[in-house]
């Protein structure tokens, strides 16, 4: 069973507009919340992160929110540009337990 | 700088063969990880390790195996038993839990 869920696999934006990804979870354990980066053929980046304490967080153009009551979160991304082009993986880990649990990614393609 | 070092970047094995993973970090961080990644896919977790001398199974660790002796280095394993081994394989580290810093990956390909 998916407990971290991107239903999109692929969004494509303009140069300049926002973009939004989506994921959802099943598990209330879950309490923190990442989001990554992925090129291809490189290992992930670490972008921005939100503790189930807080409904948002804001890094620059990045911004994710955490809805806990519909177990959803959301990275903003704004302006988008072409650079942002690549795969985004949100990642969830619950109390002390060490492990991660990945979405299946969804590819961001910004058009210049 | 510090960082996390994965060798080879592509690897190739026949089939049959055991092949290891090199995997190695100089940011202080207690906690390392193994990941797998095939198309289409999520990252699923293949082993961890907390502290050294002492691991546990992720969610897919059949096939694979793994050692901690030093914090600074975790190896993997890709065993025969491992029936569908060609995929790109991530280490990463993490000094707490939460964030996993990742190396750049090694693609094992079967041949």
């Amino acid at each position: 069973d998916q407990q971290v869920k991107q239903n999109s696999p692929s969004l494509s934006v303009q140069e300049g507009r926002i973009s939004i990804l989506n994921c959802d979870y099943t598990n209330s354990m879950f309490d923190y919340f990442l989001w990554y980066k992925k090129y291809p053929a490189e290992g992930p980046t670490f972008l921005i992160s939100i503790s189930s304490i807080k409904d948002k967080n804001e890094d620059g153009r990045f911004t994710v929110f955490l809805n806990k009551s519909a177990k959803h979160l959301s990275l903003h991304i704004v302006p988008s540009q072409p650079g942002d082009s690549a795969v985004y993986f949100c990642a969830a880990s619950g109390g002390s337990n060490y492990k991660l649990t990945f979405g299946k990614g969804t590819l961001l393609t910004v058009n210049p | 700088d510090g960082g996390i070092t994965q060798s080879p970047k592509y690897l190739f094995r026949k089939e049959g063969q055991n092949v290891t993973l090199s995997c190695e970090q100089n940011l202080n961080h207690d906690a390392m990880y193994w990941y797998r990644q095939d198309p289409g896919q999520g990252l699923r977790l293949i082993y961890y390790s907390q502290i050294v001398n002492d691991f546990q199974k992720g969610d897919i660790a059949e096939g694979y195996s793994v050692s901690r002796e030093k914090k600074e280095s975790f190896p993997l394993t890709v065993t025969s038993a491992q029936k569908n081994p060609t995929a790109f394989y991530l280490c990463a580290s993490s000094i707490e839990p939460g964030i996993n810093f990742f190396g750049q990956g090694t693609r094992l390909t079967v041949v």
